[in-house]
């Protein structure tokens, strides 16, 4: 059982596309993130969520949307695809209620967008 | 605000040989730290982590690092590397405070030669 999934694994789009990217954690984890991982390998955190509740929100363009339907899923829909968009997008979840990362983070396999 | 530092971005090393990744980082309060590694076109995993206590923490594969507070360092070391040790890893710390984000160094690429 894949602990943290996301699905697709690789996604190839034109500029000006939306697209979404799922995530699901079967860890029975509070909190979920996503992770932006550019070509030079630096991750930067995107957004966090608490029990669906938004607790961390960087600085990122309003095309980028995090949605949390119940605590297990945070999926990301991007509008209006730009080519700076290409990275792999990394979902993670962790344990604690707090959002103290305390006791590490799982993560998920990645997500690899490509804009074209 | 915390950051990390990852002082090397490329080790190359031989097989057998051992290995420090070097980590410091900058903060005004008390901190977790860790180091994860993630190999080729995969998500990353948790190697070890420092929450308290005792300084020296050993983690999964060899790998150990010492939390030196003084220095504000995480070293990450391994006596015997292995070609399967060829990977990123990556350094991270977080405030021991609610609400706090994970921040991650720019990453060491560790290459094992045979």
């Amino acid at each position: 059982d894949t602990a943290v999934s996301q699905t697709p694994k690789y996604l190839v789009t034109q500029m000006g596309n939306d697209k979404s990217i799922k995530c699901e954690q079967n860890l029975g984890h509070d909190t979920m993130y996503w992770y932006k991982q550019d070509s030079k390998k630096f991750l930067k955190i995107m957004f966090s969520y608490n029990n669906k509740e938004l607790i961390i929100n960087e600085t990122v363009p309003n095309r980028f949307s995090p949605k949390s339907p119940d605590k297990a899923h945070l999926n990301l829909h991007i509008n209006s695809l730009e080519l700076g968009d290409s990275a792999v997008y990394f979902c993670a979840s962790s344990q604690d209620t707090t959002g103290q990362a305390n006791y590490g983070y799982t993560f998920g396999s990645g997500t690899r967008l490509t804009v074209v | 605000a915390q950051s990390v530092t990852q002082l090397d971005s490329q080790v190359p090393v031989f097989e057998e040989a051992p290995v420090e990744l070097r980590c410091n980082y900058s903060s005004s309060v008390s901190v977790y730290l860790f180091w994860y590694v993630q190999y080729p076109n995969q998500g990353l995993q948790l190697l070890l982590k420092y929450l308290s206590g005792s300084t020296l923490v050993k983690g999964i594969n060899g790998f150990e690092a010492e939390f030196n507070k003084s220095q504000t360092s995480f070293h990450l070391r391994k006596p015997s590397v292995h070609i399967s040790d060829t990977a990123e890893y990556f350094c991270a710390v977080s405030l021991k405070a609610a609400g706090n984000k994970l921040t991650f160094g720019g990453g060491t690429r560790v290459l094992v030669k045979p």
